[in-house]
């Protein structure tokens, strides 16, 4: 089955500064990578997603980019802010079908005023 | 709309004792998931739904069973809780044809002692 690997697992960086995590999949089929926020006591929230037909999307501040070759996919934060502080999660999984998705460990960010 | 919802939010139970855990969705969705979060693992697929009076085992069903009882209800259900059931449960919701969000209530706390 798919297996997804996120790095790094803490990130800390200053208010304005940008933030990068990245994932790896194994599956070469895998073709829709959702990434989720998690704040404290909540549920996964989605925030961006990109599809394998895709290389790159943005969202204001946020973006993804995704290396089919090198079967890996990133987000970057740009301009952040102290409510960006909060776990991060990507996700890939193979369209049609039952799409479940299959996580990574996740990375807890936190921005310092 | 409250979108995915969850009960109990937090529960102790004893080895062996059993309980189910409540979801429901007010969205009009035809998939249902339930995933477990565990400290460094990210989130696992237990069981899911694509359609009422469907259920398909995802990575570790193992110790659960589940019951799809109408469009908007997926119970998941522990016949003989262990300590390695310790964790926090996500129930989420997916809508119909090529819509990929997934949408996650807020989560039962359990711990098993």
């Amino acid at each position: 089955g798919e297996n997804v690997e996120q790095h790094p697992s803490t990130l800390s960086v200053q208010e304005g500064d940008s933030a990068v995590i990245k994932c790896t999949y194994s599956d070469s089929a895998s073709n829709y990578f959702p990434w989720y926020k998690q704040e404290l006591g909540k549920g996964p929230q989605l925030i961006i997603d990109i599809r394998s037909n895709v290389g790159e999307k943005k969202d204001q501040r946020i973006a993804v980019t995704l290396n089919k070759t090198a079967k890996h996919f990133s987000l970057h934060i740009t301009e952040t802010q102290p409510e960006d502080s909060a776990v991060y999660f990507c996700a890939a999984s193979i369209l049609p079908g039952r799409r479940a998705l299959t996580f990574g460990s996740g990375t807890r960010l936190q921005v310092q005023p | 709309n409250a979108g995915v919802t969850q009960t109990p939010k937090f529960q102790v139970l004893k080895t062996g004792q059993s309980m189910t855990l409540q979801c429901a969705q007010d969205m009009n969705h035809n998939s249902m998931y339930w995933y477990r979060q565990d400290p460094g693992m990210g989130l696992r697929l237990i069981y899911y739904s694509a359609s009422e009076g469907t259920t398909d085992k995802g990575e570790v069903p193992n110790g659960y069973n589940v019951s799809r009882l109408n469009k908007r209800e997926f119970s998941l259900r522990l016949e003989s809780a262990a300590p390695s059931q310790t964790s926090v449960y996500f129930c989420a919701s997916r809508g119909q044809g090529n819509v990929d969000t997934q949408y996650f209530g807020p989560g039962t706390r359990l711990t098993v002692l």
